[in-house]
C-alpha cells in the first residue's frame, strides 16, 4: 500500500511570499488532516477533511492559511503572505475513519519543512 | 486544548542500555493514547494504540503501559540500539489528537 505523499519536501522563502503544500492521501482514507509542527513543540492541527468537506479548522490561522480538498483526494495547503513564525514542518496525515481513528490507523506523510527568511 | 506533556524532553543514552519516557494526559474522558516514533525526514511511525485501563504493549525491544485513571503512559525500550534514535511522540485521543511535544532519544555508539 502506498503512503500518504507530500511535496516538497523542503521549502525556503522569504517573509510576505506565498507558498503551497501538496498531500495525496492513502487511496480511500476519506479523512485527512494537516498538522503545523514548530520547532520544540507537537504537532497542531491545522484543518480536517472529511471527503471534500471541512470538519475542524478552528487553529486554522484564516487571515494567512488557506487549505483545500478537491473532489475528496488531494489536498493543497497555502500561505499567503508568510511570517517567520510559519517556520515549521507540515504533516499531512489520513485515516479510514471520519470520527476519531482510535483504532483504524492513521498514517503519515514525511512532511514539509519550511523555513520563512 | 489540552494538556498533554512527555518528559524527558531529551535524552542521551549509551548503546545497550534501558531507558523508558513519560507521557501525562488528562485521566477524564479517556479514549485512546498512541505512540508514535518519528524519525527525523521520515512519517512519524505509529508504534502502539492503546485503549483500556492497565494495557501493555510489546514490539520488540519496546514496550509501553498505560494508566488512565492516573493519566500516564510509560515507553521503555530495552538494550537501546543506535537505530532507535528518534522523536517519541505520544498522542491523546479526544474529538481529535492532541499530541505531546516528544522525547528526542540519542543512543550513543
Amino acid at each position: 500500500e502506498a503512503g500518504v505523499a507530500q511535496s516538497p519536501r523542503y521549502k525556503i522563502i522569504e517573509k510576505r511570499q506565498s507558498v503551497a503544500f501538496w498531500c495525496n492521501p492513502i487511496s480511500g482514507h476519506a479523512t485527512l488532516y494537516w498538522y503545523q509542527q514548530i520547532l520544540g513543540q507537537g504537532p497542531k492541527l491545522l484543518i480536517q477533511f472529511q471527503n471534500n468537506g471541512v470538519v475542524d479548522d478552528s487553529q486554522l490561522p484564516k487571515d494567512r492559511f488557506s487549505a483545500e480538498r478537491l473532489k475528496g483526494v488531494d489536498s493543497t495547503l497555502k500561505i499567503q503572505p508568510a511570517k517567520l513564525e510559519d517556520s515549521a514542518v507540515y504533516l499531512c496525515a489520513s485515516s479510514l475513519q471520519s470520527r476519531v481513528p482510535g483504532d483504524y490507523g492513521y498514517t503519515f506523510g514525511s512532511g514539509t519543512r519550511l523555513t520563512v527568511v | 486544548i489540552l494538556n498533554v506533556e512527555q518528559s524527558p524532553q531529551s535524552l542521551h543514552v549509551q548503546e545497550g542500555d534501558s531507558t523508558n519516557f513519560t507521557c501525562s494526559f488528562p485521566s477524564s474522558n479517556f479514549y485512546a493514547l498512541h505512540w508514535y516514533r518519528w524519525e527525523t525526514a521520515k512519517s512519524p511511525e505509529a508504534l502502539f494504540v492503546m485503549t483500556l485501563n492497565g494495557d501493555e504493549k510489546k514490539k520488540g525491544r519496546i514496550s509501553a503501559t498505560l494508566n488512565t485513571k492516573e493519566g500516564y503512559s510509560y515507553l521503555y525500550i530495552k538494550g537501546s540500539q543506535p537505530e532507535d534514535s528518534a522523536t517519541y511522540l505520544c498522542a491523546f485521543i479526544e474529538a481529535q489528537f492532541y499530541f505531546g511535544t516528544g522525547t528526542s532519544l540519542t543512543v550513543i555508539p
